[in-house]
Order: C-alpha cells, then structure tokens, then sequence
C-alpha cells in the first residue's frame, strides 16, 4: 500500500462524454503527476501538478486537463471522450524533488465505448 | 526525445531460475532510473531506485544496474519464485535543469511480462 488513493476504480463512458477521475496524494506530498497507460503499453506522462500549478505537460491535447486543491488530491478530466481513451489511469505522489520515488495508486480503468 | 526500450516483451522460466531482465534508453542525461513492478490491472510498486550517480542497487533477490554511458540498465531476479510472476517496467528520469523545479515525469519502457512456472 502507497497510501495513494484513486476513485472510481473502473468507469465506461461512451464517445463524445466527459470523464473526471481523482486521486488522493500519500500525506506529505506536494506533487501529483498523472499517467496515462494503454493495454500491453508503459505509462505515458499526461501532466504534472506541484503546489496547485501545472508544473510539465506531456504529448496530450488541451482536452485533458486537471487541477490540484490545496489539500493536494488532484483531478484529471478528459472531455470529448475518444476510444482510444480507453486505458488504465494511473496517479502518482511525491515530494517534487527528483531524488525521491513517485508513490503509485492501483488506477483507474476507463473504457470508452 | 528520450526512447526507453525493454528486451524481452515476455519471458517464462521455471521456479528457481536465476534471470536477467534488459533496458535501453536513447539518451544518457537522466536523473535516476527506476524498476517498477507491476501486478495485472494494478499500479505500479517502486522496486528500486539507481541515482545517476550510482552502477548498482540490491534489495533482497533483486539487483539492478545502472551504465549510463551505454544507455544501459539490468535487473537481475536470482532464485525466481512463482509471485515473482508480474510486468516489470523501467523508467528514466530526465537531468534537472538549473535550479528549477523540472518535475519527475518518467519515461517508461514497455515492459518485461515474467512467468514463474511452478
């Protein structure tokens, strides 16, 4: 157990729909990154979030976007849904230096239909 | 654009074997390099962390190595166990520039799916 937390842990939508998916940070972190994992693929980085701000985007249109509160649980929402948006969801905690590891959550699974 | 690759895609072994799991990266200004481990549709659990600095790290039946010249990284699983079965996946960190905070986005390799076989 990481203490990092996701919710829902599964969810089918259909194309074209609007989607959020949560995450809870392990205590103590500041930093939240996001993942975006297709079947039989390695994580892909969505965006990061440190202290509320976007802090480093990957290769991911506008239509994924996020936010950090202040407790630092994050969001992720996709709108526009697309199949090939169907994938696990992964979050991951740290403390936002380099040195330390990013703290995993078990994911979300989302197929688009 | 930093490429990280992962030989072999799958492998099967008989319990007790000794093995060797292969990852390549494109470019050798990272940070650190992490083995993860993961079990079917869940997340991923750090396995070990090398810093850029470091050729090795152990942790129980697990060692990995790090040559960052070569763009080159092994982990080695000595006497494998039947839940040792799972996808392991590598990934890099890019170099921190300046002072600023870059962030620890990784970069993962595809991953090795490993059978135990009893």
């Amino acid at each position: 157990e990481t203490g990092v937390t996701q919710s829902p842990t599964h969810l089918i939508k259909t194309r074209g729909q609007q989607v959020t998916l949560r995450c809870s940070s392990q205590s103590g972190h500041n930093t939240v990154s996001w993942y975006q994992q297709a079947l039989g693929q390695g994580p892909q980085f969505i965006f990061q979030y440190y202290r509320e701000e976007e802090n480093g985007r990957g290769n991911f249109p506008p239509r994924f976007s996020g936010l950090q509160f202040p407790n630092y649980s994050s969001e992720l929402n996709v709108n526009a849904l697309e199949l090939d948006d169907s994938a696990l969801y992964l979050c991951a905690s740290s403390t936002g230096t380099d040195q330390e590891t990013q703290y995993f959550g078990p994911g979300t699974r989302l197929l688009v239909l | 654009k930093q490429e990280v690759t992962q030989i072999p895609a799958a492998l099967s072994v008989p319990e007790g074997e000794n093995l060797v799991l292969n990852c390549s990266f494109t470019d050798s200004a990272i940070y650190n390099l992490q083995w993860f481990r993961q079990d079917p549709g869940k997340g991923l659990t750090s396995l070990l962390l090398i810093q850029s600095s470091q050729r090795e790290q152990t942790s129980g039946r697990l060692n990995a190595s790090l040559d960052k010249s070569s763009g080159r990284s092994t982990l080695y699983i000595a006497a494998s166990q039947p839940g040792d079965s799972a996808t392991y996946l590598c990934a890099v960190t890019p170099t921190v520039r300046g002072g600023e905070t870059s962030g620890s986005r990784l970069t993962f390799g595809e991953g090795t799916q490993l059978t135990v076989n009893p």
